[in-house]
């Protein structure tokens, strides 16, 4: 059992936008430990693809992006692509735990 | 540009202990933690724990403290992580990462993924 969650999975048509949703509490998200995100391809290294809620690293489409409220964070996919089709990671931090921790992820389908 | 380099697969029997290298090049070694992230086959990401290059102060996840060491080799610029009393539930990839920033604790660097195999 994660200490974020995740739905396990999403679906869109190409060109469409999906949002994939990551549940805190108090003790991380909600803390105000910022939320990353993380793009893994099947049978590669995890990607980041957010960092602090809603930066895009250098390289990164800006069809992504990010955003946190309250306990909870979202990455926004628009323009959906085949290549899209990936697990998503979101990660945090948190305090009552002294740990770095991860969503369950969630498998990005494009129909 | 930075590289995160870690040693090769591992096969190991039940009880038996493995040490995981990452070599890391393209910065300043000391300047950056290094963090280690596991994952099981078809499984998601697990954080393993945290060590500051510098002065070799670690901290563990909960699940691992007692069976996992951290350390480090400036002379070397290198990493390793220790996992002891290995059963089946520890095959995975574990993989190295470092942060691009000196706060907060996104993972923008990943080593390639050492796949450790633990059966009899």
């Amino acid at each position: 059992q994660s200490v974020l969650t995740q739905p396990p999975s999403v679906s869109g048509a190409p060109g469409q936008r999906v949002t994939v949703s990551c549940t805190g509490s108090s003790s991380n998200i909600g803390a105000a430990y910022d939320v990353q995100w993380y793009q893994q391809l099947p049978g590669t290294v995890p990607k980041l693809l957010i960092y602090g809620n809603s930066n895009r690293p250098s390289g990164v489409p800006d069809r992504f992006s990010g955003s946190k409220s309250g306990t909870s964070a979202s990455l926004a996919i628009t323009g959906l692509q085949a290549e899209d089709e990936a697990d998503y990671y979101c990660q945090s931090y948190d305090s009552s735990l002294s740990a770095v921790v991860f969503g369950g992820g969630t498998k990005l389908t494009v129909l | 540009q930075v590289q995160l380099v870690q040693s090769g697969a591992e096969v190991k029997k039940p009880g038996a202990s493995v040490k995981v290298s990452c070599k890391a090049s393209g910065y300043t070694f000391t300047s950056y933690y290094m963090h280690w992230v596991r994952q099981a086959p078809g499984q998601g990401l697990e954080w393993m724990g945290i060590i500051n290059p510098s002065g070799g102060s670690t901290s563990y996840a909960q699940k691992f403290q007692g069976r996992v060491t951290m350390t480090r080799d400036t002379s070397t610029s290198a990493v390793y992580m220790e996992l002891s009393s290995l059963r089946s539930e520890d095959t995975a990839v574990y993989y190295c990462a470092s942060p691009k920033r000196a706060s907060g604790y996104s993972l923008d660097y990943w080593g390639q993924g050492t796949l450790v195999t633990v059966s009899s």
